[in-house]
């Protein structure tokens, strides 16, 4: 099955400052690399997402970068602000069997964006 | 587009008892809903698959006579923790994909279930 790894953890900027998280998937069948943002006591929210035949996708502040060589995809975000600061998850699609597609997240990165 | 109703947020019950958890899709049909557990400061572990009008589909270790799943309409997941004792405590969250996107998962905002 599909692995993902992400990292940090952790990451603290100044507000204003660029945060990038970085993730790697093991399966290269992997076609599609959502990014989700967390609230606490909320569910996930989609902020961005690209597809395996796209290198870089960009959203205002929010840009995601894929190499499928190296398996790997990143989240950037550029001039954060404090209503950034939340849990990121990365995740991976695979097919799954029948028309169902499976996401392998990340175990998250808890970002803080002090003012 | 693509709202995710999920209720309750919360509910508190105790050991012994059953607990159903329903998630809707608001705008749109999902054949596909996937259930989510996940514990505090953790990811989220892939419970089941749902699709409309058949069985679900469960992970490796998940009970499926502990946790029933019904999707009986193009709209509508159940989950129902049975017998719920004080381990099953935890933030579940639903997700559903629409036809034409069938990659794409929009969440609810989870129920987190505390038993007693």
């Amino acid at each position: 099955g599909e692995n993902v790894e992400q990292h940090p953890s952790t990451l603290s900027v100044q507000e204003g400052d660029s945060a990038v998280i970085k993730c790697t998937y093991s399966d290269s069948a992997s076609n599609y690399f959502p990014w989700y943002k967390q609230e606490l006591g909320k569910g996930p929210q989609l902020i961005i997402d690209i597809r395996s035949n796209v290198g870089e996708k960009k959203d205002q502040r929010i840009a995601v970068t894929l190499n499928k060589t190296a398996k790997h995809f990143s989240l950037h975000i550029t001039e954060t602000q404090p209503e950034d600061s939340a849990v990121y998850f990365c995740a991976a699609s695979l097919y799954s069997g029948g028309s169902n597609y499976k996401l392998t997240f990340g175990k998250g990165t808890l970002l803080t964006v002090n003012p | 587009g693509a709202v995710v109703s999920q209720h309750p947020s919360r509910v508190i019950c105790k050991s012994g008892t059953s607990v159903k958890i329903e998630c809707r899709s608001l705008d749109f049909q999902a054949t596909t809903m996937f259930w989510y557990r996940q514990f505090p400061k953790k990811s989220l572990m892939l419970m089941a698959t749902s699709n409309e009008g058949s069985k679900a589909t469960y992970e490796q270790g998940v009970e499926k006579d502990k946790f029933l799943i019904n999707h009986a309409s193009l709209t509508l997941s159940t989950l129902t923790v049975t017998s719920a004792h004080p381990e099953d405590s935890s933030f579940y969250i639903c997700s559903a994909t629409t036809i034409l996107a069938k990659n794409i998962q929009y969440f609810g905002a989870g129920t987190r279930l505390s038993v007693l």
